[in-house]
């Protein structure tokens, strides 16, 4: 089955450096990976998402990108603010259909602890 | 607002009860989902629901059971507790027909002594 392995398991930064967490997945089927943010104490929540049928989407001072001959992506926080501070959640998935609501399960990575210094 | 919720929010209990968790929501969702979470094991998936007549194991369902009562609750079961159990369980859900995005309810810190 799918596995995820998601490095580094903490970051630390200080505040406006950025800051790049990478996932790995096994299953070359694997077409929809979401990233979760969970602040503390708080329930985890969709920030960005990317397909497999694009290599890069952006978001305000988030971005993801997407290899897929490599099996790997990545999530890339500019100009990092103290709020960033959470755990992230990379996560990955098949959807049978390509598109919203066909896919099966995800998987997700162990998680990044993100701490941001001011 | 539309929302996922969870019962109880937190619960202690001691090695061999048998302990039920609940779910309901009010998004109007077809697909439900129940997580545990451990620290550095991030959250793996115990069973979901694509429908009230559709349960399907996840990575992780040993030890566990669950119920979909109606489309809007679904239920998770402990039938004989161990401490190895004790975890953060997130119930989610999603909706087929939108988009990918699962919405998680505010979790269920279980303690098994």
């Amino acid at each position: 089955g799918e596995n995820v392995e998601q490095h580094p398991s903490t970051l630390s930064v200080q505040e406006g450096d950025s800051a790049v967490i990478k996932c790995t997945y096994s299953d070359s089927a694997s077409n929809y990976f979401p990233w979760y943010k969970q602040e503390l104490g708080k329930r985890p929540q969709l920030i960005i998402d990317i397909r497999s049928n694009v290599g890069e989407k952006k978001d305000q001072r988030i971005a993801v990108t997407l290899n897929k001959t490599a099996k790997h992506f990545s999530l890339h926080i500019t100009e990092t603010q103290p709020e960033d501070s959470a755990v992230y959640f990379c996560a990955a998935s098949i959807s049978p259909w390509g598109g919203p609501g066909g896919y099966n399960k995800l998987i997700f990575g162990a998680g990044t602890r993100l701490a941001v210094h001011p | 607002d539309a929302d996922v919720t969870q019962t109880p929010r937190n619960r202690i209990t001691k090695t061999g009860k048998r302990i039920m968790l609940e779910c309901s929501q009010t998004k109007g969702h077809d697909r439900m989902y129940w997580y545990r979470q451990d620290p550095g094991l991030g959250l793996r998936l115990i069973y979901y629901s694509f429908d009230v007549k559709d349960i399907n194991k996840g990575e992780i369902s040993d030890g566990y059971s669950v119920s979909r009562q109606a489309q809007a609750k679904f239920s998770l079961s402990l039938e004989s507790a161990i401490p190895n159990q004790t975890a953060l369980y997130f119930c989610a859900t999603s909706d087929f027909s939108r988009s990918n995005e699962q919405f998680f309810g505010p979790g269920t810190r279980l303690t098994v002594l």
